[in-house]
């Protein structure tokens, strides 16, 4: 079992719509979450971080965490051409030695 | 404030040579990450370095090694490569321990490009 698992994808969506992306992970553990963003032969780019239950929400992106479930989602508001990419899900491991990454999902948003 | 800096940004080996890749991390972040995200995959965890020593090493073989400097730069080195260590090298560092909350986010560097022949 991957310690982070998400959907390869591709998530499809129009543009303007909202795009949700999700990940579950192995580590009760594991304290803090992230969402990073990757271009096509770029390097992953932080875009949100969420340590405790709840949403976090940071312009058009909201971060949202289950610890009970061990899932963590991105919502992306009004998506944008600009928005399609790789997401990555990471975790941290319970004792702050690595990151856990998942494999990411490929976001395209239509025109 | 400079980010995380890699050199060189493309370098071509032919197997059986060495390369060695450099880091610098964002002043004051004392932790180094490096990760091999071969074309289409995931980022596999390399090692990580902090305050001089190597803390964790991922499940690469022993030709896959590295150092941290006192200033806290950093340098991966390949022996006797292969053609499957053709990938991008992503090198990250982060102010506390990976993923200790307020602290332990990664940012990386714009990578390296090995390619192996």
């Amino acid at each position: 079992q991957k310690e982070v698992e998400q959907n390869s994808g591709p998530l499809s969506v129009p543009e303007g719509a909202i795009a949700s992306l999700n990940c579950t992970y192995s580590d009760r553990g594991s304290q803090s979450f992230f969402w990073y963003r990757q271009y096509s032969g770029k390097s992953p780019e932080l875009i949100m971080f969420i340590y405790s239950n709840g949403d976090k929400e940071d312009g058009r992106f909201t971060a949202q965490l289950n610890k009970a479930s061990q899932y963590v989602s991105l919502l992306i508001r009004d998506s944008q051409p600009s928005d399609s990419a790789t997401y990555l899900c990471a975790a941290g491991a319970d004792n702050f030695n690595k990151f856990y990454f998942g494999s990411g999902t490929k976001l395209n948003v239509k025109p | 404030e400079a980010g995380v800096t890699q050199s060189p940004t493309h370098l071509i080996k032919t197997r059986g040579q060495q390369a060695t890749l450099r880091c610098s991390p964002i002043s004051g972040h004392t932790s180094v990450y490096w990760y091999q995200q071969a074309l289409g995959l995931g980022l596999q965890f390399l090692l990580w370095y902090d305050e001089g020593e190597e803390r964790n090493r991922g499940n690469f073989p022993p030709r896959f090694s590295g150092r941290q400097f006192p200033n806290y730069s950093s340098e991966l080195n390949v022996n006797a490569l292969e053609l499957e260590d053709s990938a991008l090298y992503l090198c990250a560092s982060s102010l506390g321990l990976a993923g200790e909350p307020g602290t332990g986010e990664l940012f990386f560097g714009e990578g390296s490009r090995l390619t192996v022949l």
